[in-house]
């Protein structure tokens, strides 16, 4: 079965670099959540989207944005990268109920 | 959405049921329990959710309480493969846009051989 996609799968940045991490959801999917994981942290919710529109919102710092294209994939921009943004990067998503995880992108910001 | 509390580690013997406990004591009514689990480092994976009956699925059983303030995640038959961090989840369902998983603290399941 198709699963969520995430690129790049590593990512290695320079502080005050910008950095743009994408997601494919399984097909049929309408709704993507984003969610950040720092080291030895639980998942933080991020950011999400509902057919193209931006439904919800967590703890994103405003150096963030993020978007959802016509094809349903979704955009994760950053900018002006702190050390701090150092984390796993996930996406998920959803049709109605369960939400099912890509494999990360891990960011690691020097 | 409810918060919820679990104990932050357990161990179980291979082969032996894993019995996870979850307290949600402020669930509302339209509120469901979901469970995920993440092994080191991949993406969280969905188990299991249910309303206020018991559920089971080819992973694992559900059984809520009446009250439906705990429940309990069962893995009846524990491999080395189930240790991971186990996260009990309380969300409002049925409606994509509404659906964000706030991640408590979770229990870390070892599973010794």
């Amino acid at each position: 079965a198709a699963g969520v996609i995430q690129s790049p799968r590593h990512l290695i940045k320079e502080k005050r670099e910008t950095a743009t991490l994408k997601c494919y959801p399984i097909p049929r999917h309408d709704t993507v959540y984003w969610y950040q994981q720092g080291p030895g942290q639980d998942p933080q919710f991020l950011i999400s989207f509902y057919e193209k529109m931006q439904s919800d919102k967590g703890s994103i710092p405003d150096r963030f944005s993020a978007q959802q294209f016509s094809d349903y994939h979704s955009e994760l921009n950053m900018s002006s990268l702190e050390l701090g943004d150092s984390a796993l990067y996930f996406c998920a998503s959803s049709y109605r109920n369960e939400q099912f995880f890509g494999p990360g992108t891990r960011l690691t910001v020097l | 959405d409810a918060k919820t509390t679990q104990p932050p580690s357990m161990d179980c013997a291979e082969g032996r049921a894993a019995n996870l406990p979850c307290n949600h004591s402020t669930i509302s009514g339209n509120e469901y329990v979901y469970w995920y689990r993440q092994i080191h480092s991949q993406g969280p994976q969905y188990i299991i959710h249910g309303l206020k009956n018991n559920e089971t699925n080819e992973m694992a059983s559900l059984i809520i309480t009446e009250d439906r303030k705990s429940s309990t995640l069962i893995l009846p038959h524990a491999t080395l493969r189930d240790t991971a961090v186990y996260y009990c989840i309380v969300r409002v369902a049925g409606s994509s846009n509404t659906g964000k998983l706030i991640f408590g603290q979770g229990t870390t399941l070892q599973v010794k051989p």
